[in-house]
């Protein structure tokens, strides 16, 4: 089992429409969790980042963790030709201050289609 | 306010050498981490930097090394090159850990 799994898509919504991206992880201490996206030919940039289960709300991002069914999704709402990208979730291994990493998940392909 | 500078932009190297990427992070960060990006990997983890200190490592071979100095600037070694080595490598630099800003990577071709 990969530690951070991801459907590869491509996932294809008309704009305007909610498109929904899931992830989930192996690692029950995990304890941050960031999606980010990747235009192709381009680096990743941090869309979200969430540490308590819930939602977290940031302009047409939403992002939901749930720490007991090791799940994590990120909803645009309003989606636009320009969220063409791969998003990418990663969640955190161990401590940031000492033996900890930042595993990814291969990315889901966003397609928004006009 | 400049991002993360990573050079050189393009690398081609014969199998057995070795390179040496280089990043300056964004002024003020000073967590600095390295991640290998392939089609069929993704992106891993390599290391990160805090004040000249390797907190964390990844899983890979020690040919891969790196180090931070004092201005925060990092560089990255990887010895005897081996045709996988081939790939983007990524620099990125943090003011909160692990809320990356990623610089826009080294292309690394092992020939």
């Amino acid at each position: 089992q990969k530690e951070v799994e991801q459907n590869s898509g491509p996932l294809s919504v008309p704009e305007g429409a909610i498109a929904s991206l899931n992830c989930t992880y192996s690692d029950r201490v995990s304890q941050s969790f960031f999606w980010y996206r990747q235009y192709s030919g381009k680096s990743p940039e941090l869309i979200m980042s969430i540490y308590s289960n819930g939602d977290k709300e940031d302009g047409r991002f939403t992002a939901q963790l749930n720490k007991a069914s090791q799940y994590v999704s990120l909803l645009i709402r309003d989606s636009q030709p320009s969220d063409s990208a791969t998003y990418l979730c990663a969640v955190t291994h161990g401590s940031g201050n000492q033996g900890g990493k930042l595993i990814f998940g291969q990315g889901t392909e966003l397609s928004v289609k006009p | 306010k400049a991002g993360v500078t990573q050079t050189p932009r393009y690398l081609i190297k014969t199998r057995g050498q070795q390179v040496t990427l280089s990043c300056s992070p964004i002024s003020g960060h000073r967590s600095v981490s390295w991640y290998q990006q392939t089609p069929g990997q993704g992106l891993q983890f390599l290391f990160e930097y805090f004040s000249e200190t390797q907190r964390n490592k990844g899983n890979f071979p020690g040919r891969f090394s790196g180090r931070q100095f004092s201005n925060s600037r990092s560089e990255m070694n990887v010895s005897t090159l081996e045709l996988g080595d081939s790939a983007l490598y990524l620099c990125a630099s943090s003011l909160e850990v692990w809320c990356h800003t990623f610089g826009s990577g080294t292309r690394l071709t092992v020939v």
